[in-house]
């Protein structure tokens, strides 16, 4: 079965800092791998994804990620936080029906 | 414009009525989705329709009922409302359900605003 794992609950950071939200995944075949975010009273937004090609995939508002096999890791990262980017993200794989299968969220929180 | 629009916003109800969640999208895109996401923010998908069909339908209570009388529109009816129903209901909407092959720009799903429906 495709599982998503995002171990932390909750990520703090200082504004100007890297910060690193952590995915793991459980795939039989390719993985096709996302992260969304969402704002409070939002919806979900679409952030990224990664089908295949270079592990370094690039998404909106600065955000990237890397994908990497041997680890089944699917981390987001960016390299200078803003408290604007303080929200819940959600990694995601899809499933051979066409759904996503969401990880729990993780709370970033980005202090000034 | 909103791309994804559901209606309404909030939903208070008390235990045993029926209620409907519409939800829009003016994408001209083919597939829909309904996902929950509970009061500990887990998303699970619900239902999804390809061009009015339903694809999938996950072990949803048969208490809720989506309906779609277009594209453009797929509705979720809910009867015999429990405290448990008490979520927040997003719809989604995506160019293609792209079940062959990986997953391209037109896959990717675009969702509402959500539904906080609570169930007192």
């Amino acid at each position: 079965a495709q599982s998503v794992a995002q171990p932390e609950d909750q990520v703090n950071v200082a504004e100007g800092n890297p910060l690193t939200v952590k995915c793991t995944y459980s795939v039989s075949g390719n993985p096709y791998l996302f992260w969304y975010v969402q704002y409070p009273n939002r919806g979900l937004q679409f952030l990224l994804k990664y089908i295949t090609g270079d592990n370094l995939v690039k998404g909106s508002y600065g955000f990237e990620a890397e994908f990497n096999k041997s680890q089944t890791s699917f981390h987001l990262k960016k390299p200078s936080a803003l408290v604007s980017d303080s929200a819940l993200y959600f990694c995601a794989v899809r499933a051979y029906t066409g759904k996503l299968i969401f990880g729990q969220g993780t709370t970033l929180q980005v202090k000034p | 414009d909103t791309a994804v629009s559901q209606t309404p916003k909030y939903l208070v109800t008390q235990m045993g009525n029926d209620k409907s969640i519409k939800c829009e999208q003016n994408l001209g895109h083919d597939t829909m989705y309904w996902y929950k996401q509970d009061s500990k923010k887990f998303l699970k998908i619900m239902f999804s329709y390809n061009n009015k069909e339903l694809i999938i339908n996950e072990t949803v209570p048969n208490r809720f009922s989506p309906k779609s009388p277009d594209k453009a529109h797929l509705n979720l009816h809910i009867n015999s409302l429990e405290l448990g129903d008490s979520a927040v209901y997003f719809c989604a909407s995506s160019q293609v359900l792209g079940l062959a092959g990986p997953p391209g720009a037109k896959n990717i799903q675009y969702f509402g605003a959500g539904t906080r429906l609570s169930v007192l």
